[in-house]
């Protein structure tokens, strides 16, 4: 079993839907839940940073952490074409000072016009 | 400002070859990081540098990688005798702190995409 673990889609939804993408995760040291975006042929782009359990939101982003059930999600309203790329979610403990990110596979969304 | 660069986009080698990958981070970050992601995965940590040094190489598959950052800023991945399973899109990320606070940003660039043929 990999320590984070995400459905690779592709999610299809039309423009304007509520899109919701989670990951859950086995390792409990795991402080910081972060989602990035990435679209093709490009590098991640951080798009949330969270580390407790309880909502954060920005804009048409929330995301949404559940340490006790080791489970994260980031919902997307009112959802453009524009987001149509794939979304990471990683995650990170800390060690002696520093942190190196455990990414889920990935979602690939594909938002229609 | 400028982000993460890194050179050449795109590499197309012969399996047994020499590669070398650049990596040039965000001026003033610290904090230098080589990730690899295959196709239809997520990026997997290689190799960390905190400043000159690599403080963490525990995700280097094997003794063929080899990276090294000789000033602190621009670094360089390396990998021998290249196989084609080392086929993949090598990212690298910077940040400003190394001390894994809350505002450890990683910064990617776009990435290298190797082909090992």
């Amino acid at each position: 079993q990999k320590e984070v673990e995400q459905d690779p889609g592709p999610l299809s939804v039309p423009e304007g839907a509520i899109v919701s993408l989670n990951c859950t995760y086995s390792n409990s040291a795991f402080q910081y839940f972060m989602w990035y975006r990435q679209y093709s042929r490009k590098g991640p782009e951080l798009l949330m940073y969270t580390y407790s359990s309880g909502n954060k939101e920005d804009g048409r982003f929330t995301a949404q952490v559940d340490k006790s059930s080791k489970y994260i999600s980031l919902f997307i309203r009112d959802s453009q074409p524009s987001d149509s790329a794939t979304y990471l979610c990683a995650m990170s403990a800390k060690y002696s000072g520093y942190s190196t990110l455990t990414f889920g596979k990935g979602t690939m969304l594909l938002v229609s016009p | 400002g400028a982000g993460v660069s890194q050179t050449p986009s795109n590499k197309v080698t012969e399996k047994g070859k020499y590669v070398e990958l650049r990596c040039d981070p965000i001026s003033g970050h610290t904090a230098l990081y080589w990730y690899r992601q295959s196709l239809g995965q997520g990026p997997e940590f290689l190799i960390y540098f905190q400043g000159t040094g690599a403080a963490d190489d525990s995700g280097l598959p094997n003794d063929r990688f080899f990276a090294v950052r000789p000033e602190g800023s621009v670094s360089t991945l390396k990998i021998q005798r290249t196989e084609r399973g080392d086929s993949a899109v090598y990212l690298c990320a910077s940040s400003l702190l190394a001390s894994g606070s809350s505002t450890d940003t990683q910064y990617f660039g776009p990435g290298t995409r190797l082909t090992v043929l």
